[in-house]
């Protein structure tokens, strides 16, 4: 069973420029979560979808992060412009809607802002 | 405000050691603690506890959790070069469908 895909792997940007990050879930998770994992500290959610819906962004900058989950498979999360506190670890995890607490984390992308 | 603390930060042990990780929670409407292995970077599952005074076993590694106390520990026996990770605990509130909270990890080095 192929794990959750993430890329890129590793990202250098200035501050005030934008990126952008890609998940793939595991085949048949509806469940998909991004986190933030900032060295030294523990993943925080920053926005769950179910489907195509956001369950919850609570956590979400708005004014900078966005996220997007179109079809319903794959996501996109897009910082917009970057600062430097947020570089840190993005890492996407998906699970079973009947299995919420079975998260699997793909590899994670680490991004350096200058 | 939701929180999830782990004990100690570090840890830094020899093969063969036994080691205990500690990890207390305070989250509105508690459902579940989850503990993961983090390995350079994607977190992996390891146990998942709802009862209390309910051990969780797998191999060298067990698990419980007391809700009355608001903690659980992790356990490892015999430790080896290969458990070198970050575990990381998690709460889940049953408020929100998946939502996990994590504690800060604890850092372990086993030495040979």
């Amino acid at each position: 069973e192929a794990g959750v895909a993430q890329s890129p792997r590793y990202k250098i940007i200035e501050k005030r420029q934008s990126v952008a990050f890609w998940c793939n879930p595991i085949s048949g998770h509806a469940t998909l979560y991004w986190y933030q994992q900032i060295l030294g500290q523990g993943p925080k959610l920053l926005i769950q979808f179910q489907n195509n819906g956001v369950v919850d962004d609570s956590q979400l900058p708005k004014d900078r992060f966005s996220a997007e989950r179109l079809k319903g498979v794959d996501s996109t999360l897009k910082i917009q412009p970057a600062k430097l506190e947020d570089s840190a670890v993005y890492l996407c995890a998906s699970s079973l809607v009947s299995l919420p607490y079975e998260q699997y984390f793909g590899p994670g992308t680490r991004l350096t802002v200058t | 405000e939701d929180k999830v603390v782990q004990s100690p930060l570090s840890l830094v042990v020899h093969e063969g050691d036994t080691v205990t990780l500690n990890c207390s929670y305070e989250v509105t409407n508690f459902r579940s603690l989850l503990w993961y292995k983090q390995e350079k970077k994607a977190p992996t599952f390891l146990f998942m506890l709802t009862s209390s005074g309910i051990e969780k076993k797998s191999g060298r590694l067990s698990s419980i959790l007391d809700k009355k106390e608001l903690f659980s520990i992790l356990n490892i026996t015999a430790t080896q070069t290969g458990d070198s990770a970050v575990y990381l605990c998690a709460a889940k509130s049953s408020s929100n469908t998946g939502k996990l909270i994590f504690g800060q990890g604890t850092t372990l080095q086993v030495k040979p």
